[in-house]
């Protein structure tokens, strides 16, 4: 069955260091997202992308935030200067349009740890 | 008032019982409903969608009100396997839209 794959499942930075989170998307699936899960808290939405660009995106997105799709396959989440708030569970998603009900498929995660 | 509201729980149940999980989501223009089940530290599996007619899958039924703006699942003969946590997810724009999850109902299921 094909599914979503995120690396690194762990990724340690220092403050102030850019990361990015690689994601491989269902290779048919024409949506892709961005979620966190803060530890002990409720999934949050980051970003949605389509057709090579941004189509929505929540107040946690700022500046510091980039998504990037620079091949056919991967989509990628970047975040320039972490800050300690950032330490959190992220998500890529992916669906493609499915008699409407538009089920999102998730990653297994890449864990953020800010020190 | 928060998006989508669950009962957090802990529900803990014994092996067989029927549990019941209840959900109330604010925006009446929301299009489409899940269920999602999330284990400790991993990611949130589609369950199953939520159609306003009700919808069966096995041993989860799940239920729409749309007036209400209410959705329930239930978990009929719960196993041990059923343990983990259940999000209540609902996406308000249809194709290009975020979803808005609930913190979740945890479930635990003991022998």
């Amino acid at each position: 069955e094909p599914e979503v794959t995120q690396t690194p499942s762990h990724q340690v930075t220092q403050m102030g260091q850019e990361v990015i989170l690689r994601c491989v998307p269902i290779s048919n699936h024409l949506y892709f997202y961005w979620y966190r899960q803060i530890l002990g808290q409720k999934v949050e939405f980051l970003v949605s992308f389509y057709n090579n660009e941004i189509s929505e995106k929540s107040e946690i997105f700022d500046d510091q935030f980039s998504v990037e799709r620079p091949d056919g396959s991967n989509f990628t989440l970047k975040i320039r200067s972490t800050k300690l708030e950032d330490s959190a569970m992220y998500f890529c998603a992916s669906s493609v349009t499915s008699g409407g009900a538009y089920e999102q498929f998730f990653g297994p995660g890449t864990r953020l740890t800010v020190l | 008032r928060k998006e989508v509201e669950q009962d957090p729980g802990p529900f803990n149940v014994p092996e067989g019982a029927t549990v019941a999980f209840n959900c109330t989501y604010s925006n009446s223009a929301s299009q489409s409903f899940f269920w999602y089940r999330q284990d400790c530290r991993k990611e949130p599996k589609l369950l199953m969608s939520v159609y306003s007619s009700g919808n069966e899958d096995g041993r989860f039924t799940a239920q729409l009100n749309r007036a209400s703006q209410y959705i329930s699942l239930l978990i009929r003969d719960s196993k041990l396997s059923d343990s983990a946590t259940y999000l209540c997810v609902v996406n308000n724009r249809g194709s290009q839209g975020n979803l808005i999850f609930g913190k979740g109902t945890k479930l635990s299921v003991k022998p």
